[in-house]
């Protein structure tokens, strides 16, 4: 059982441009919301995280939105550049489990010059 | 400030062998969790140390176990290694237990044959 689906394996923007990258959750219990970018040969970097207390949380060009009614997050990186390609990975996690991040299965973004 | 390091970077093992691999957190945190990646897996919690004690473990057998030392450091071991187990084994730190962002090491590439 998926509790954090990241449907679209892959994106493609032209540089300058907005990169929108979704994640769906299932579990009411998550509290806590991060976003992960990963190059090939590395470690995921963090790169934004949301409560559940808030709707939007930014930082520099990436904003995260959550809508806790639909389960539903997104990143938003403005304006996208080449060296943001790179595969983005959604985690969640919930207090008392604070250790214990669910992630999804990624997505890959390619931003073309 | 370094971040978390972890070796070997790579390991080829044969099957029935165990295999223990090491990570150092960033200076001045205390809590760490491992993690698998795989392919068709993708990344998964393995276990959460923080004060030498586990604090989480994910829906690994027994074979997978760990430790954390006094100055945080923490090791991983597998025991009886089988062909599935080839993935990438992350570790990843955060300051204290309870604190949401966790910060990753590199990896290490573990090879099954």
């Amino acid at each position: 059982d998926q509790q954090v689906k990241q449907n679209s394996p892959s994106l493609s923007v032209q540089e300058g441009r907005i990169s929108i990258l979704n994640c769906d959750y299932t579990n009411s219990m998550f509290d806590y919301f991060l976003w992960y970018k990963k190059y090939p040969a590395e470690g995921p970097t963090f790169l934004i995280s949301i409560s559940s207390i808030k709707d939007k949380n930014e930082d520099g060009r990436f904003t995260v939105f959550l809508n806790k009614s639909a389960k539903h997050l997104s990143l938003h990186i403005v304006p996208s550049q080449p060296g943001d390609s790179a595969v983005y990975f959604c985690a969640a996690s919930a207090t008392g489990n604070t250790g214990k991040l669910i992630f999804g299965q990624g997505t890959t973004l390619q931003v073309k010059p | 400030k370094a971040g978390v390091t972890q070796t070997p970077r790579y390991l080829i093992k044969t099957r029935g062998q165990q295999v223990t691999l090491s990570c150092s957190p960033i200076s001045g945190h205390r809590s760490v969790s491992w993690y698998q990646q795989t392919p068709g897996q993708g990344l998964q919690f393995l276990f959460e140390y923080f004060s030498e004690t586990q604090r989480n473990k994910g829906n690994f057998p027994g074979r997978f176990s760990g430790r954390q030392f006094s100055n945080s450091r923490s090791e991983m071991n597998v025991s009886t290694l089988e062909l599935g187990d080839s993935a990438l084994y992350l570790c990843a730190s955060s300051l204290r237990w309870g604190n949401y962002e966790q910060y990753f090491g590199p990896g290490t590439r573990l090879t099954v044959t």
